[in-house]
């Protein structure tokens, strides 16, 4: 298994361009998020999904965008990138259990704003 | 929202000795999570609590789930080189508490940095 994979690794945008990060996990898990992660601090959850079809905001989630029409896959939509926007992204996958959530996280995208 | 502390912020120890670090909450969880992050890559989970009280090994690391629900404690023994990172805690809440049951607070991360 590949776990949680992401793509890009790297990106740089330009104020107001757009883009997408994107998220695939092969664990069959119905549950996928989106965190950002800014120096020194936590994650912050931007959105997440509870299954093919169904998402939701999280704490952070102004700015952006998502979707989830397979089971396997989660993007993240950036419309009109802005400085503040500038992190560290990482999506996560769980199986929810009867006796709690464990999260797995894929490597992360680093995006720059300019 | 949830809040979680976690410290110290960071710790500087010599090889060979033992480390423990510790996350508050202001409210109770039902699960917690230690997550160690190595530079330019993503969190990987070391260790998950399920019960309050519950004591956890996982090699030289032990966490323990603390009886309040309002805290846990991370210790590594005998610190190797391979050890640096930050140290993430993380909880959710009480189940049957509604759609964020299953969501993840995190702390900000304990940076471990280990002198050979």
């Amino acid at each position: 298994n590949a776990g949680v994979t992401q793509t890009p690794k790297f990106r740089i945008l330009k104020i107001g361009q757009s883009m997408t990060l994107q998220c695939t996990q092969d664990m069959n898990h119905n549950y996928m998020y989106w965190y950002r992660q800014d120096p020194g601090m936590g994650l912050k959850l931007i959105y997440y999904s509870v299954g093919a079809g169904i998402t939701d905001k999280g704490e952070v989630p102004n700015g952006y965008n998502v979707s989830r029409s397979t089971t396997e896959d989660f993007p993240l939509r950036l419309e009109l990138a802005a400085p503040s926007q500038t992190s560290v992204y990482f999506c996560a996958s769980s199986y929810l259990l009867a006796s709690g959530n464990e999260q797995f996280f894929g490597p992360g995208t680093r995006l720059t704003v300019l | 929202g949830q809040q979680l502390n976690q410290s110290p912020q960071s710790m500087f120890i010599q090889e060979g000795e033992d480390v423990s670090m510790n996350c508050t909450s202001s409210s109770i969880f039902n699960t917690w999570l230690w997550y160690k992050q190595e530079p330019g890559e993503g969190p990987v989970l070391l260790i998950a609590l399920y019960k309050a009280g519950e004591l956890t090994s996982n090699g030289r690391l032990t966490a323990q789930f603390g009886i309040t629900r309002k805290d846990s404690f991370l210790n590594i023994s005998a610190s190797i080189p391979s050890d640096v990172g930050i140290y993430f805690c993380a909880g959710s809440p009480l189940k049957n508490s509604g759609a964020g049951s299953y969501q993840l607070t995190f702390g900000k991360g304990t940076k471990l940095s280990v002198i050979p």
